[in-house]
């Protein structure tokens, strides 16, 4: 079936240091690609998405390019700021069942 | 510009107790779900609707009950709370099926059963 996995974290950076998590995904059909984010005590936001192969979703800083070759859709910063600080979901649009499937998210923390 | 509004924020029940976690959203949007949140296991698909009148299934759906009989409205019902549903509950809705679309969420609700 579908699957998103996720690196582990908690991934600790520094400020303005480069940030890569890793996202890679499991699916039949042509799924759509998505990153959410969750800051401290709110429900999860879109971040950015990809709707098919080697689109490049972006927004805040944040990248991502679905990889299809690779089955990968990985989440770049190239300077993170303290205000990075949250949990990074990948998620699945499936085409077949037209729902969402979540990794595990990936806690970053991004010190002074 | 509520979009997604859940209550209530905290809640605490004892075993064999039941509750009505409340969701609306002013987005006519026709979709809404319920998701469960657990440390390491992502968020995971409880119940879904596809618009007013229709439920469904998803990953997770025992030990809960939905109805959906208005656009705005999508009450997550726990008929006998039990420890193992302990968790953060998420209330989301998007326009239309959500493989391509933006789910919004509302800021969740924290359960703890004794």
């Amino acid at each position: 079936g579908n699957s998103v996995t996720q690196m582990e974290g908690p991934v600790t950076l520094s400020e303005e240091a480069f940030l890569t998590i890793n996202c890679t995904y499991t699916a039949t059909g042509y799924p759509s690609l998505f990153w959410y984010v969750q800051y401290p005590g709110e429900g999860l936001q879109l971040l950015l998405k990809a709707t098919k192969a080697d689109d490049k979703g972006s927004n805040k800083g944040f990248e991502a390019t679905y990889r299809k070759e690779t089955t990968s859709f990985h989440l770049e910063k190239g300077s993170v700021q303290v205000s990075d600080s949250a949990v990074y979901f990948c998620a699945l649009g499936s085409s077949n069942t037209g729902k969402l499937i979540f990794g595990q998210g990936t806690t970053l923390q991004v010190k002074p | 510009n509520a979009g997604v509004t859940q209550t209530p924020k905290f809640q605490v029940l004892k075993t064999g107790q039941s509750m009505t976690l409340q969701c609306a959203q002013d987005m006519n949007h026709e979709y809404m779900s319920w998701y469960r949140q657990d440390p390491g296991m992502g968020l995971r698909l409880i119940h879904y609707s596809v618009g007013a009148g229709i439920t469904d299934q998803g990953e997770v759906p025992n030990g809960y009950n939905v109805s959906r009989s208005t656009t705005e409205d999508f009450p997550l019902r726990l008929l006998s709370a039990a420890p193992s549903q302990t968790s953060v509950y998420f209330c989301a809705s998007s326009e239309g099926v959500t493989n391509t679309g933006e789910l919004f969420f509302g800021e969740g609700s924290r359960l703890t059963v004794l």
